[in-house]
């Protein structure tokens, strides 16, 4: 079956510093989100990527879609305290089944 | 306007029994779909329903069911629990459930199962 994995599973960084998740299926996608979730909440959803190559910025937040559509990133920039959490990346399986990451867990050190 | 909206919150139950999980969706939409979140891992997909019908089933096994009623609520039944099924149970809603849906997720409700 369809497999996500994300990497790195754990990072601490200094407040300041760059932070990058990377997602990698075993398939080809048609399109890929990036949801958060802060903890004890709910995942929350960031953005939605769909062609081959795109990137698209959130403020700080930099997602790219790869060229061959089977991987995606998700780049912060200057982390802050705020950024805490852990972030998913989602794809759907082409029937109606939602196939999350297992999560990067992002912890910043003020 | 509300957001997607579970009961309960917390839920304490032992072992063989039963529970029903419930959820709202955001007003005008169609779908909602359930998710399992273990401790520590990602949501795992158990089902999305669409205007009423099963549309999408993850690897759960029969102890699981579910089911929405005309006004697009839902409701998640699991029987003969057992401790694994402890978890955070979400529910996400989306206008129509298509794959480049956006999935609005509720607070969740956490099952403990002793």
């Amino acid at each position: 079956g369809q497999q996500v994995m994300q990497i790195p599973q754990y990072q601490h960084v200094q407040e300041g510093e760059d932070f990058t998740t990377y997602c990698n299926s075993s398939t080809t996608l048609s399109n890929i989100q990036w949801y958060k979730q802060r903890p004890g909440g709910h995942p929350v959803f960031l953005i939605q990527l769909v062609k081959s190559g795109e990137v698209k910025k959130q403020k700080r937040l930099t997602f790219q879609f790869g060229e061959a559509k089977k991987n995606s990133s998700l780049h912060i920039t200057a982390t802050q305290t705020t950024d805490v959490g852990t972030y998913f990346c989602a794809l759907n399986s082409g029937t109606y089944k939602y196939i999350f990451g297992t999560g990067t867990r992002l912890k910043v050190l003020a | 306007d509300a957001g997607v909206t579970q009961s309960p919150t917390h839920l304490i139950k032992t072992r063989g029994q039963h529970v029903t999980l419930r959820c709202s969706p955001i007003s005008g939409h169609k779908s909602v779909s359930w998710y399992q979140q273990v401790l520590g891992q990602g949501p795992q997909f158990i089902f999305q329903y669409y205007e009423k019908e099963e549309r999408g089933r993850g690897n759960f096994p029969d102890r699981f069911s579910a089911r929405q009623f005309p006004n697009y609520s839902s409701e998640l039944n699991v029987n003969a629990l057992l401790l694994g099924d402890s978890a955070l149970y979400l529910c996400a809603s989306s206008s129509s459930g298509d794959s480049t849906d956006t999935q609005y997720f509720g607070p969740g409700t956490r099952l403990t199962v002793l």
